[in-house]
């Protein structure tokens, strides 16, 4: 069966360096999306993406942050200058045909920030 | 601005029990809401979407049941297993994207 991959698993990097979470999506599947969820508390979406350009982005994805499908297959989150607070599991999602449908997840990357 | 609550936090029952986990959201105006199940450390399945046209779906032994008008959405685990611990989050799709709640801990006693 089809299903979503994150490279890495877990990554440790120090405050301000900068960071690429990897995602490859289910083949045909159109939308894709990025969440994020500190230890212990409820999972947050971060940005949708569609058709190589962003669909909708909450508060929390300020100019930090980027989104990139650099070839056909993957789908990047891009933290510029990592902070203590970025410190999360980071979960990649792609829905087929709408973003209305269900989103399949990946199994994260967790990211920790010394 | 929407907000989901799930409850109980956590639950604890013996291997067979059929039990009844709970999802309530404060804006009705929804598309779709979304079951998964969560294993520590790991990533987020997906069990059930139930649009809002609908008022329940049935996968297996799960049935997921939806009162859009109430802002109420129950999931229903008949016959209840060890391999069915896991946390279990409940996601609402509004004019935004899915807003999540905090979820339910699941233990089940062999």
């Amino acid at each position: 069966e089809p299903e979503v991959t994150q490279t890495p698993s877990h990554q440790v990097t120090q405050m301000g360096q900068e960071v690429i979470l990897r995602c490859v999506p289910i083949s045909n599947h159109l939308y894709f999306y990025w969440y994020r969820q500190i230890l212990g508390q409820k999972v947050e979406f971060l940005v949708s993406f569609y058709n190589n350009e962003i669909s909708e982005k909450s508060e929390i994805f300020d100019d930090q942050f980027s989104v990139e499908r650099p070839d056909g297959s993957n789908f990047t989150l891009k933290i510029r200058s990592t902070k203590l607070e970025d410190s999360a599991m980071y979960f990649c999602a792609s829905s087929e045909v709408t973003d209305q449908e269900t989103q399949y997840f990946g199994p994260g990357t967790r990211l920790l920030v010394l | 601005k929407q907000e989901v609550t799930q409850i109980p936090a956590a639950l604890s029952v013996p291997e067979g029990e059929n039990l009844v986990l709970n999802c309530s959201f404060t804006d009705s105006a929804i598309y779709n809401l979304q079951w998964f199940r969560q294993d520590p450390g790991k990533g987020l399945t997906s069990l059930l979407l139930i649009q809002s046209s609908q008022r329940e779906q049935t996968s297996g032994r799960l049935n997921a049941s939806l009162d859009k008008s109430s802002g109420r959405s129950t999931l229903y685990i008949a016959a209840s297993q060890p391999g069915d611990s896991a946390t279990y989050l409940c996601a609402v799709r509004g004019n935004y994207q899915l807003i999540w709640g905090a979820g339910t801990k699941l233990i089940i006693k062999p």
